[in-house]
């Protein structure tokens, strides 16, 4: 089946620092893949998504890649800022059986970022 | 973006009633919207599919008489959760697909609504 499993935090960093979040995926044929971010008391924003392999997406200073090969979408950032401090989370759609995307999405169970000044 | 706003964003209600939540896509038309579930310290976890129009589809172990879901026009579903209990409370949060984007950006989400039954 469909499943989205990314690295287990709290992740705490000092500002300025490198970020990587882990994420990997299981699923048939090549769905999209996205990042989300969920800042402290609100809703769902999507960040980033790539929908074929090799794929960059990128906002905001973060960027993924879609690795079809290592069936991957690790989040990076170069410098993080105290304001990135929030959940993440990566997801997929599912493909429908005629190929294209279900519309619903896939989450891991998100990964907690704190960064300190 | 899209817009897609949820209301109300905090609900406290007694055990044994029933709570209604809003979702609406505010600039474009949802044929399809979701809903999902967030566990404390969790993932969102989808609990049914809205359809304009037609009945809801349910993910397996989500009680379809227990959270009703209407979703009666292209702009406005609603999710019941009826006769609710302490275990009901939870974080639900709603998305809209917008069909003209095609298979694109993902589904956008409302903020979100964070349900206490006491």
């Amino acid at each position: 089946g469909n499943s989205v499993t990314q690295m287990e935090g709290p992740v705490t960093l000092s500002e300025e620092a490198f970020l990587t979040i882990n994420c990997t995926y299981t699923a048939t044929g090549y769905p999209s893949l996205f990042w989300y971010v969920q800042y402290p008391g609100e809703g769902l924003q999507l960040l980033l998504k790539a929908t074929k392999a090799d794929d960059k997406g990128s906002n905001k200073g973060f960027e993924a890649t879609y690795r079809k090969e290592t069936t991957s979408f690790h989040l990076e950032k170069g410098s993080v800022q105290v304001s990135d401090s929030a959940v993440y989370f990566c997801a997929l759609t599912p493909l429908a059986d005629y190929g294209g995307s279900q519309g619903n999405l896939i989450f891991g169970k998100g990964t907690k970022l704190s960064v300190k000044p | 973006g899209a817009v897609v706003s949820q209301h109300p964003s905090r609900v406290i209600c007694k055990s044994g009633t029933s709570v209604k939540i809003e979702c609406r896509s505010l600039d474009f038309q949802a044929t399809t919207m979701f809903w999902y579930r967030q566990f404390p310290k969790q993932s969102l976890m989808l609990m049914a599919t809205s359809n304009e129009g037609s009945k809801a589809t349910y993910e397996q172990g989500v009680e379809k008489d227990k959270f009703l879901i209407n979703h009666a026009s292209l702009t406005l579903s609603t999710l019941t959760v009826t006769s609710a209990h302490p275990e009901d409370s939870s974080f639900y949060i709603c998305s809209a697909r917008d069909v003209t984007q095609g298979d694109g950006p993902g589904a956008f989400f409302g903020q979100g609504t964070r349900l206490t039954v006491v």
